[in-house]
């Protein structure tokens, strides 16, 4: 079982919100640690938009609006990536990571379609 | 303005070996850990090594270890990745990254445009 499980893939529609979701696996507390959230889009590399731990631990990336936010759900083991007021240019892959055992660990990621 | 620069892909047999490189400029390169990172073709995102600032510390995924080395070079603002017995599983974009820091915490902030490795007979 992988440690990070993302679905592959999230349709909705502009002006909309979308929740992402990053299941840490079984054995692995959500509650410590990191959920740190990349967005991707074809032919770039990663851009960090945001590292949720709590409301009172968290960053936003340099440049990153506000519409895009974390959270976690403790029930369902997982970090959540909240963007809200979808825009077109928000279309693209998105990947959660935790730093586990010495590590940098990512999501399968999810491809988000804005339609 | 920060910059990271990957260089040394393309195209090797099954077997062979190459060395990536990684060109830092805009920050202070010795301050900080840094990262490799690949993405096969249509896949997502593996980390695979990281090594700190000082080069004294290092580690490997499961997946490259014993193949892989990483190395940095402080006085020349560069990372490398050496990678031996290379598979067609290797086949990716490889991305070296920075693991940047502040009070707040750490996140792996800048990224290199990446760099291909094929491996194909």
């Amino acid at each position: 079982q992988a440690v990070l499980t993302q679905p592959p893939s999230l349709s909705a529609s502009p002006g909309a919100s979308a929740s992402l979701t990053c299941t840490l696996r079984s054995g692995i507390n959500v509650g410590t640690y990191r959920i740190y959230w990349y967005q991707q889009k074809p032919g770039s590399p990663p851009q960090f938009l945001l590292r949720y731990q709590s409301d009172s631990d968290n960053l936003q990336g340099s440049g990153v609006p506000s519409r895009f936010s974390g959270s976690k759900d403790a029930s369902a083991n997982a970090g959540i990536l909240l963007i809200s007021g979808l825009q077109s240019e928000d279309e693209a892959d998105y990947y959660c990571v935790i730093w586990h055992s010495s590590a940098w660990v990512f999501g399968g990621g999810t491809k988000l379609t804005v339609l | 303005q920060v910059q990271l620069v990957e260089s040394g892909g393309g195209l090797v047999k099954p077997g062979g070996s190459l060395r990536l490189s990684c060109a830092a400029s805009g920050f202070t390169f010795s301050d900080y850990y840094m990262s490799w990172i690949r993405q096969a073709p249509g896949k997502g995102l593996e980390w695979i090594s990281y090594i700190s600032s000082s080069g004294s510390y290092t580690n490997y995924a499961d997946s490259v270890r014993g193949r892989f080395t990483i190395s940095r070079d402080n006085a020349k603002n560069s990372l490398y990745l050496q990678i031996n017995s290379l598979r067609a599983e290797d086949t990716a974009v490889y991305y070296c990254a920075t693991r940047y820091y502040d009070s707040t915490g750490y996140y792996l902030k800048w990224w290199g445009q990446g760099t291909l490795v094929t491996v194909s007979s």
